[in-house]
């Protein structure tokens, strides 16, 4: 079946630095990624969605400059947090989809800001 | 906008009872994906439901969409301790949407022995 390997699985990192996360479609080519925000017990909320070759499309009121996407293979996309701090502590988690195939979900990052 | 309503939020259920949790959304939408996800876990496929009067069964769970009424349901037959979990489902929001889907708030099921 359809495997993500979305990496870290955890980071912690200092308040002001940048972070960023991998999301690989191991056995497809994914032609859209999706990536995902979740709060302690809430739902997933979609930050963007960003098609291979092209910039990411965000949902609003996510800020594209602080939340990097980029999307340059059809296995690849990856999400930079920028200039963190502890308010972006997190569980990001991304999805691809691709011809043929449904919507697989990696497996997370839990950011922690400190 | 699709807006989606899951209910219950959270469920308390004891071993070897049935129940069902509903989801209702707003616009229309003819594809609808139930989720499991573990406490600290990423979201794991359950279902797919891709056509009105489709229903899905895996185990003791069973998933249903009646696309004219805008809802599926998620029923559990004969819940056990393994069950527990938060279920999400998530209707598709079309190609016109970029292939987006909306996330219900999710049902917190516990299994209680």
């Amino acid at each position: 079946g359809a495997v993500v390997s979305q990496h870290p699985s955890r980071v912690i990192c200092k308040s002001g630095t940048s972070v960023k996360i991998e999301c690989r479609s191991l056995d497809f080519q994914a032609t859209t990624m999706f990536w995902y925000r979740q709060f302690p017990k809430q739902s997933l909320m979609l930050m963007a969605t960003s098609n291979e070759g092209s910039k990411a499309t965000y949902e609003q009121g996510v800020e594209k400059d602080k939340f990097l996407i980029n999307h340059a293979s059809l296995t690849l996309s990856t999400l930079t947090v920028t200039s963190a701090h502890p308010e972006d502590s997190s569980f990001y988690i991304c999805s691809a989809s691709g011809v043929n195939y449904g919507y697989t979900f990696g497996s997370g990052t839990r950011l922690t800001v400190v | 906008e699709l807006k989606v309503e899951q209910n219950p939020l959270f469920l308390s259920m004891q071993e070897g009872k049935n129940y069902t949790i509903y989801c209702n959304y707003s616009t229309t939408s003819d594809r609808l994906y139930w989720y499991r996800q573990d406490p600290g876990k990423s979201l794991e496929s359950l279902f797919v439901l891709l056509s009105n009067g489709a229903v899905k069964q895996e185990g003791r769970l069973m998933a249903s969409l009646d696309t004219k009424a805008r809802l599926s349901t998620l029923h559990i037959t004969a819940a056990v301790h393994d069950l527990s979990a938060t279920y999400f489902c998530a209707p598709w929001g079309g190609y016109t949407n970029a292939g987006k889907s909306t996330f219900g708030d999710g049902t917190t099921l516990t299994v209680k022995p």
